[in-house]
């Protein structure tokens, strides 16, 4: 297995454009987190899924974010119209959750700069 | 509400020295405690879990409930354990897992 992949490692974006951000899963596994990674604010949680179903998107900056998750093994994380301050590395994670907390697998980030 | 605290950004110690980074943490109920380590130009991986109560490359965790803290320690630092660490917390099986804003750790050769 390659590990959790994303997709695209490295995104340059304008103002205003729409980003998308893929993540295929662990096959197996069936919890899914987003993580967005800044230096000012470390790995902050911004949804995630139990069996394709999303739990919790409080961490989710405002409107302009949405996740999907269409099926077990894919996920993408949208934003949409992009800013300056959303530039960060975003991680996604998946784990087989049973009665405790799995090993979180992660994916080696997709940097984003929208300038 | 959880939350995690690593309050040291950047630790910087002399290798052979030992090492404690902090990690405090804010749960009402029984957490599960973890630390994740991000080596330069890998992804993050899990280090250690406070229920495996294992040593992983010299480090260890106690967690105390009393103090709500859950450092990690190694009593002699090596300069491959530079690189950033994280402190994650979940309350156990299908909850979120929350991550501290990380500490740089730094062995100076």
């Amino acid at each position: 297995d390659a590990g959790v992949i994303q997709s695209p490692r490295h995104e340059v974006t304008e103002m205003g454009q729409e980003v998308t951000l893929r993540c295929k899963l662990i096959s197996g596994h069936n919890s899914l987190f987003w993580y967005r990674q800044t230096m000012m604010r470390g790995l902050e949680l911004l949804i995630y899924f139990n069996n394709n179903v999303p739990i919790d998107d409080s961490g989710m900056p405002e409107d302009r974010f949405s996740a999907k998750m269409p099926n077990a093994s894919f996920s993408t994380l949208k934003i949409q119209p992009s800013e300056p301050r959303d530039s960060a590395v975003y991680f996604c994670a998946s784990t087989l959750r049973t009665l405790n907390t799995g090993e979180l697998f992660f994916g080696e980030g997709s940097r984003l700069t929208v300038l | 509400a959880q939350r995690v605290t690593q309050p040291e950004k950047l630790l910087s110690v002399f290798k052979g020295a030992p090492v404690e980074l902090k990690c405090n943490y804010s749960y009402s109920g029984s957490p599960e405690l973890f630390w994740y380590v991000q080596y330069s130009r890998q992804r993050l991986q899990l280090l250690l879990r406070h229920i495996s109560r294992e040593s992983i490359k010299g480090f260890t965790a106690d967690l105390n409930k009393g103090e709500t803290s859950f450092h990690l320690k190694k009593p002699f630092a090596q300069e491959e354990d530079s690189a950033m660490y994280y402190c994650a917390l979940s309350g156990g099986g299908y909850q979120k897992v929350t991550f501290g804003t990380g500490t740089k750790l730094q062995v100076i050769p």
